[in-house]
């Protein structure tokens, strides 16, 4: 079926420290892993997506890496400030009209 | 904020009673869309529409309805709600809505609803 799974689903990192959450999901198609950031009582929005065809898309701070063969995929964020706590979803396209979302991650930085 | 609005923010309501959540958008996008997001199980999808009548269910459609009689609405109906269904809306929008062209998702600011 169609199925994103996350983990874990609370972090909690020093600041400066680098925090990692990740994705598996069930769909081989799956072509397309968006990432969306979700702070307090906020809108989810998109901070970084990455295609099937590229292994690893970098923008600032966060990454995103991707292994097709294992299915599953990571954000990773460095260098972490106190304006990184949210909650952070993965998703995957299944059957090119629906986007699936993990159950997300509540990440919180310790100053 | 992608020119999407959702209305009412807040709605507290009985078991039993018809809501309406209304979703309104200003970019001329074709896909809309309708989750729900609850601790533990993130943000799941309801229905969805690619354009004007033309619609869709999700993961967790049973309960709810949708209409779409213009581009830029899609209203979420709740015939009879349940407590199960507190929750927060989301309405989201896509340009394309696949996954091969602008599928970036754009939210609302969402609805809080409470069926006491």
């Amino acid at each position: 079926g169609e199925n994103v799974e996350q983990h874990p689903s609370t972090l909690s990192v020093q600041e400066g420290d680098s925090a990692v959450i990740k994705c598996t999901y069930s769909d081989s198609a799956s072509n397309y892993f968006p990432w969306y950031k979700q702070e307090l009582g906020k809108r989810p929005q998109l901070i970084i997506d990455i295609r099937s065809n590229v292994g690893e898309k970098k923008d600032q701070r966060i990454a995103v890496t991707l292994n097709k063969t294992a299915k599953h995929f990571s954000l990773h964020i460095t260098e972490t400030q106190p304006e990184d706590s949210a909650v952070y979803f993965c998703a995957a396209y299944f059957g090119n009209e629906k986007l699936t979302f993990g159950t997300g991650t509540r990440l919180t930085i310790i100053p | 904020d992608a020119g999407i609005t959702q209305s009412p923010r807040h709605k507290v309501t009985e078991t039993g009673t018809p809501v309406t959540l209304r979703c309104h958008q200003t970019e001329n996008h074709r896909y809309m869309y309708w989750y729900r997001q609850d601790p533990g199980h993130g943000l799941r999808l309801i229905h969805y529409s690619y354009g004007v009548k033309d619609t869709d269910k999700g993961e967790v459609s049973d309960g709810y309805s949708v209409s779409r009689s213009k581009t830029e609405d899609f209203l979420l109906t709740l015939e009879s709600a349940t407590s199960s269904q507190t929750s927060v809306y989301f309405c989201a929008i896509s340009e394309s809505g696949t996954s091969d062209l602008n599928e970036k998702l754009f939210f609302g600011s969402g609805t809080q609803l409470s069926v006491l």
